[in-house]
């Protein structure tokens, strides 16, 4: 079991470029998970997926971000024209029956200069 | 929504003694409580979990409280030991396959 996946580890952009990150759950979890940690804000809920449809993204900038999941073994979230305030850790979780075996990969490290 | 507080930010205690993190919920219908630990460079990592039909839970050195009259839990490390050192998150949902909503985590470092 190789765990939830993220890739990139770590990534830099350019204020205004685009950043996509990956993440590929553990095989068989059906709900997908997206949160942000920053110093300030902590552990912040952007959007979850359960069999790959899009279930809450109450906690997504609407303007800017934006979350899929193709299939059931990858979900990618998107960011257009990165700020600066958008430089945080990224982290995927997934869960099989939602609530126990939440797991969480290891982040995405996005820094935007 | 869910709103939850977490206390202290920060937790400074000798080795051997005990520690204990605090957190209050706002919506009555939690009722699942996880505690997640992260080490520097780490993802968080689940060590222990209470649902709403118990009060009290331990495994091993950690024990964990939940009063819903108070809409409060608490994470008590008995004995803590310099590896227990790292940030700690509670964090409370209120159903399953919902989001989890977290407190703003507690830094714990166990000195000698």
């Amino acid at each position: 079991n190789a765990g939830v996946i993220q890739t990139p580890r770590h990534k830099v952009t350019g204020k205004g470029q685009e950043a996509t990150l990956w993440c590929e759950p553990i095989s068989g979890h059906s709900a997908v998970f997206w949160y942000r940690q920053t110093i300030v804000q902590g552990l912040e809920f952007l959007t979850y997926f359960r069999n790959q449809a899009p279930i809450d993204d109450s906690g997504m900038p609407k303007e800017r971000f934006s979350a899929q999941m193709p299939n059931q073994s990858h979900s990618t979230l998107k960011i257009q024209s990165t700020q600066p305030q958008d430089s945080a850790v990224y982290l995927c979780a997934s869960s099989l029956r939602g609530q126990a075996d939440y797991t969480f990969g290891s982040g995405t490290r996005l820094l935007v200069i | 929504g869910e709103q939850v507080e977490q206390l202290p930010s920060i937790l400074r205690v000798q080795e051997r003694s005990s520690a204990s993190i605090n957190c209050t919920y706002e919506n009555s219908a939690s009722n699942y409580f996880p505690w997640y630990k992260q080490e520097p460079g780490e993802n968080p990592k689940l060590i222990i979990d209470i649902r709403s039909n118990m009060e009290r839970k331990q495994i091993q050195g950690l024990i964990v409280l939940l009063d819903k009259k108070a809409k409060r839990f608490s994470l008590h490390i008995t004995d803590t030991q310099p590896a227990d050192s790292a940030m700690y998150f509670c964090a409370a949902t209120p159903s399953s396959f919902s989001k989890l909503v977290f407190g703003q985590g507690t830094s714990l470092s166990v000195v000698p």
